[in-house]
């Protein structure tokens, strides 16, 4: 079954650095997104990507973060300074279709947990 | 700010009963509702989803929807221990771009 391709696993970065965070979607699927999990916490939507654009975004996605699909099989998340509160799990998903109104839900990654030290 | 609410559980269940799981929403707008699974430390798996009011079968689950009360349910026939999870309530957003998800109620299902 087609999968969803998270690297790294796990990240430990410092206070104030920047992490780039690396997803593989599904090979025919055209849109792609990203949520996290803070731990304990509800799965929270940050970002929506098709045809190289942002399509929505949430108030958690700050200038801090952006979006890049920087080939035809990666889509990254980066975080250019990070924070304390940056810890959480952050899972990268695809969809074959554009609106989860249809039915249509998401395959998810299976995560990267980001520990912010 | 949409709000999907669940009991956080943790709701156990002999093996082989039935596992009732409940999800209410605050948004009249929203059209689809998806329950997902999620064990320790992995990341949510489709179970199924609903967008018509009535019950939606697919094997030992059966999802409820009743949009007049903004009520959704999972229910898990013949329960096992595999069962054991979080499971999470996702309603779409306005756009349908977006779900908002529930905390999530703690299943488990004792030999």
């Amino acid at each position: 079954e087609p999968e969803v391709t998270q690297t790294p696993s796990h990240q430990v970065t410092q206070m104030g650095q920047e992490v780039i965070l690396r997803c593989v979607p599904i090979s025919n699927h055209l849109y792609f997104y990203w949520y996290r999990q803070i731990l304990g916490q509800k799965v929270e939507f940050l970002v929506s990507f098709y045809n190289n654009e942002i399509s929505e975004k949430s108030e958690i996605f700050d200038d801090q973060f952006s979006v890049e699909r920087p080939d035809g099989s990666n889509f990254t998340l980066k975080i250019r300074s990070t924070k304390l509160e940056d810890s959480a799990m952050y899972f990268c998903a695809s969809s074959g279709q554009g609106s989860v109104s249809l039915g249509y839900g998401y395959t998810f990654g299976s995560g990267t947990r980001l520990t912010v030290v | 700010q949409k709000e999907v609410e669940q009991n956080s559980g943790p709701l156990s269940v002999p093996e082989g009963a039935i596992a009732s799981l409940n999800c209410t929403y605050s948004d009249r707008g929203s059209q689809s509702f998806f329950w997902y699974r999620q064990y320790s430390g992995k990341s949510p798996e489709l179970i199924m989803f609903i967008y018509s009011n009535g019950d939606k079968e697919d094997g030992r689950f059966t999802a409820q929807l009743n949009k007049a009360s903004q009520y959704v349910s999972l229910l898990i026939r013949d329960s096992q221990p595999s069962d054991s999870a979080t499971y999470l309530c996702a309603v779409d957003g306005n756009t349908g771009n977006q779900f908002y998800f529930g905390t999530g109620t703690s299943l488990t299902v004792i030999p």
